[in-house]
């Protein structure tokens, strides 16, 4: 089973504030086959980035996915208030299996 | 408007069986793979079952294999998840996705309480 570790457990940032997370697998995911999402509270997730690189319909260009192989990141280029929450990434390439999340709270 | 609206959940013993369901609206429901992932409150995301757009291939989570069953139902647009021996463990909210790898769309979710 490919285990996504996320960093860090939490980021305290100000709105306009850039955001970076990161997810590191256990063994690298093939074909780049990572996805990731983003959760509100009583919300189901929705899904930002596929592929590792490639925006789901009608996420904002804000929001920018990049990595390939163990290591990925997931980037917010100014932090509006709507985008404080929980951000998952997914790994799809051997099963499926998330990582333990990121909170993505106001400072 | 793509919807999906899971239903069927409740409070359970331990050891009991719960049908949870799923009705798939605004696209066509033949064409995609669908899952099932939970959630415990409060915690994070377990895919838990998917299934091949004409039911022929089914894949589990360990966790559940032996005793939860996914199956669909194309005529009714439906998708179902039938858990058996439920164990205090399972408690989550249960959602229902379409599945292209990644999980496009997902339902609201339905809670499932197993307790005595």
């Amino acid at each position: 089973e490919i285990v996504l570790t996320q960093s860090p457990g939490t980021l305290s940032l100000s709105p306009g504030e850039r955001a970076t997370l990161s997810c590191r697998a256990s063994q690298s995911v093939s074909s780049s086959y990572l996805a990731w999402y983003q959760q509100k509270p009583g919300q189901a997730p929705r899904l930002l980035i596929y592929g590792a690189s490639s925006r789901a319909t009608g996420i904002p260009d804000r929001f920018s996915g990049s990595g390939s192989g163990t290591d990925f990141t997931l980037t917010i280029s100014r932090l509006e208030p709507e985008d404080f929450a929980v951000y998952y990434c997914q790994q799809y390439g051997s099963s499926k299996t998330f990582g333990q999340g990121t909170k993505v709270e106001i400072k | 408007e793509v919807q999906l609206v899971e239903s069927g959940g409740g409070l359970v013993q331990p050891g009991g069986s719960l049908r949870l369901s799923c009705a798939a609206s605004g696209f066509t429901f033949s064409s995609y793979w669908m899952s099932w992932v939970r959630q415990v409150p409060g915690k994070g995301l377990e895919w838990v079952a998917n299934i091949k757009k004409d039911g022929s291939e089914k894949y589990y989570v360990d966790s559940v294999k032996g005793r939860f069953t996914i199956s669909r139902d194309n005529a009714k647009n439906s998708l179902y998840l039938q858990m058996n021996s439920l164990r205090a463990e399972d408690t989550a909210v249960y959602y229902c996705a379409r599945d292209t790898g990644a999980f496009e769309i997902w339902g609201q979710g339905t809670m499932v309480t197993v307790s005595s």
